[in-house]
Formats: structure tokens, C-alpha cells, sequence
């Protein structure tokens, strides 16, 4: 599979604060997700974002596929959105998804 | 409710005793997967099927095998159970192949000694 590279790797933020969670793959990409891993342990799929930009309440992601990367954006957040952020993706003719080592957000009130 | 149920959500047991970690899904999805996760490393995929009767290898599937003899449900048996399996394990679920939403399982956490 792809080689998924996840940046920054921990984050820190005040509540209210904007951030930016970068995702890059090792290949051209397809299938491009975005999860969230509450601190229960929960995964939940963010967003399906192969290209293009998707916005969901506070948050939005924008994939360039052929630079091969993705953006997740977070705005104003809140402690519930604390957890650890992964990106997901397959290769050209790949039914494997392979994710990135995550983002552990955290968010103090 | 459409979910993806696992069991048992805890497990400890002991090197080379045989068991299995069951999946089911209620969403009549074609494709199925299971993941470990390890800190640090993120999810990997350990095996997916696409259908019914079809199966392949993910990127570290040395160690498991799986089965898929009815769409609902994708088994995960570890036939000779060792510590470096010790990990947090997720079944997923999507209407086809990973080019849709994937819905997670709870995830069973394992314990080899």
C-alpha cells in the first residue's frame, strides 16, 4: 500500500483556536478519508474527500490530489474535539486502505 | 440502528490458544475489513473482502486469517495467538470496496501473554 505521512504528529490548542492537520501520501491516492478517534475509542469518519473541498459545521478538508496531499481544518474548536485525527487512503488500483500514524489534538478550555 | 458489532470488546488469553474475534454488520456492505491499531503506528489493515467468498491481504495480515462465508459477518482468528499480537483490533465496513464512508466497530481489545 501507500505510505501515508500525517503532520504535525501532537497539537495543542486553546479553545476558539483555528488549526490546520496535514496529511500526505507517497502516491497518487484514492478514497481519501478523514477519521476522528474520540478519547472513548470511537472512530468516525469525517469526510470522503478523493478532491476537492467538503465542509462539515467547524470543520472542512481540502484534497489536491495530484500534489498528493490533504487538509483538514478545524475552526473554533471546542474540547470535544480533542482525540486523535487520521487520514486514510488507498492506490491506484488498491483495495487496501492505508492510514497515517495521526494527529493527537488537544483542546484546553 | 445501522452498526458494526465485535466480540468479545475485551480479551485476555494466553500464547497459542486458538480464538476468535467475530464482526457483524446490519448494512448489507459488500466490503469488510479488520485493522489493528498500535501506538504510534495508526491503523493497519490486516484483511479486507471485497464480497462474499472473497478475500485478500492487507499490509499485516502474517498471523490471522479470516473468513467471509456470509455478507454480514467477517470472523478474525488468530490460530496461534502470540504477545506481538497484543493490539486494539477494529472491524470496518463500507457499502463498496473503501471508496465509501467506512463504518467502525467498537474494537476489541486483545491481550496475549
Amino acid at each position: 500500500g501507500i505510505q501515508v505521512e500525517q503532520s504535525p504528529p501532537d497539537l495543542i490548542l486553546q479553545e476558539g483556536a483555528n488549526s490546520t492537520l496535514r496529511c500526505n501520501f507517497s502516491d497518487s491516492v484514492n478514497n481519501l478519508q478523514w477519521f476522528h478517534q474520540n478519547p472513548c475509542g470511537q472512530l468516525i469518519n469525517l469526510f470522503y474527500i478523493p478532491s476537492g473541498t467538503k465542509q462539515n459545521g467547524r470543520l472542512s478538508a481540502t484534497t489536491v490530489a495530484t500534489e498528493r496531499y490533504s487538509l483538514l481544518y478545524i475552526s473554533s474548536s471546542q474540547t470535544t474535539d480533542s482525540g486523535v485525527y487520521f487520514c486514510a487512503g488507498s492506490g491506484s488500483n488498491d483495495y487496501k486502505l492505508s492510514f497515517g500514524a495521526g494527529t493527537t489534538v488537544t483542546v484546553r478550555a | 440502528e445501522a452498526q458494526v458489532t465485535q466480540n468479545p470488546r475485551y480479551l485476555i488469553t494466553v500464547t497459542g490458544k486458538k480464538l476468535t474475534v467475530t464482526c457483524s454488520q446490519n448494512m448489507n456492505h459488500e466490503y469488510m475489513s479488520w485493522y489493528r491499531q498500535d501506538p504510534g503506528l495508526g491503523l493497519r489493515q490486516i484483511y479486507y473482502s471485497m464480497n462474499v467468498e472473497v478475500t485478500d491481504k492487507g499490509d499485516v495480515p502474517e498471523g490471522y486469517k479470516v473468513s467471509r462465508k456470509e455478507k454480514r459477518n467477517f470472523p478474525l482468528i488468530l490460530e496461534s495467538p502470540s504477545p506481538n499480537q497484543t493490539s486494539l483490533y477494529f472491524c470496518a465496513s463500507s457499502l463498496r470496496a473503501p471508496s465509501y464512508e467506512q463504518y467502525f466497530g467498537p474494537g476489541t481489545r486483545l491481550t496475549v501473554t
